[in-house]
C-alpha cells in the first residue's frame, strides 16, 4: 500500500527567506512524485512532478523539489517566498505501472509573512 | 474552457435525499478520476475511468455511490440517499494518461443537513 506522510500541519516563513515543505512517502515499487497546491475554495494546481531522471526537479512558479530515494523523501524548495505562495501544499505518489490514483498527504500550510 | 470544470460548485441537500455531481474533463483526456475531500484532509480516492470503462471502484464508501461516464467524456459522480458524512469536497481530475500529471477541477462542495 501506498502512503505520504507531510510532518507539518504549518510552515510560517518570512518573505524573501527560503522555504522547505517536508513530505515523504511509501511505495511498493518505483513511484511518481506530485507537488500540488490549492488556493481557498479551488482545486489543486499542479506544480511539479519526479518521474525519472535528475533527483532535482523544477517546477511552476520557482518552486523546486528534491528527491531522495535513500530517504524517501521528496520535499519542496523555494529560494525566496512571496506572500502570493500563502497556500495549502500536498504531496502525492503513485505506482509507475498503469494508470493507478494519486495518494495524498494531508496536506501543510504554508503562510509567508511579509 | 481548458480546465476541468465541474457543476454545481455548491450543493446543499437534505439527508436522504438522491444528488448528482457533474464533471466536464479537458478534451481528449481518456483518464477521469473523482476524489473525495473532507474539511482538514487530502484528497482520497473514489474511482477512475479510462475512456468509458471504470477500470477501479475500490474507494467508494458505500453502493451508495455510483459513477458513469457513458460516452467517455463527461462523467456524472451519484449518491443516493444522503447522509451527514457525505458532506465533503469532490474533486474530478482527468489526464493523459502515463506519467503525465493529473488536472484538477475546482470542485463540489457538497453539504448534508
Amino acid at each position: 500500500a501506498q502512503s505520504v506522510a507531510q510532518p507539518e500541519d504549518q510552515v510560517n516563513v518570512a518573505e524573501g527567506n527560503p522555504l522547505t515543505v517536508k513530505c515523504t512517502y511509501s511505495v511498493s515499487g518505483n513511484p511518481y512524485l506530485f507537488w500540488y497546491v490549492q488556493y481557498p475554495n479551488r482545486g489543486l494546481q499542479f506544480l511539479l512532478k519526479y518521474i525519472t531522471g535528475d533527483n532535482l526537479v523544477k517546477g511552476s512558479y520557482g518552486f523546486e523539489a528534491e528527491f531522495n530515494k535513500s530517504q524517501t523523501s521528496f520535499h519542496l524548495k523555494k529560494p525566496s517566498a512571496l506572500v502570493s505562495d500563502s497556500a495549502l501544499y500536498f504531496c502525492a505518489v503513485r505506482v509507475i505501472s498503469g494508470n493507478t490514483p494519486l495518494v495524498f498527504g494531508k496536506g501543510t500550510r504554508l503562510s509567508v509573512i511579509a | 474552457g481548458a480546465g476541468v470544470s465541474q457543476s454545481p460548485r455548491y450543493k446543499v441537500a437534505k439527508r436522504g435525499q438522491d444528488v448528482a455531481l457533474r464533471c466536464d474533463p479537458i478534451s481528449g483526456h481518456v483518464s477521469l478520476f473523482w476524489y473525495q475531500q473532507a474539511l482538514g484532509q487530502g484528497p482520497e480516492f473514489l474511482t477512475y475511468f479510462q475512456n468509458e470503462a471504470q477500470l477501479d471502484k475500490s474507494g467508494l464508501p458505500s453502493d451508495r455511490f455510483f459513477a458513469e461516464r457513458p460516452e467517455g467524456s463527461v462523467s456524472t459522480l451519484k449518491i443516493q440517499r444522503t447522509q451527514q458524512e457525505d458532506s465533503a469536497v469532490y474533486l474530478c481530475a482527468s489526464s493523459p494518461g502515463g506519467s503525465q500529471p493529473q488536472h484538477f477541477g475546482d470542485g463540489t462542495r457538497l453539504s448534508i443537513l
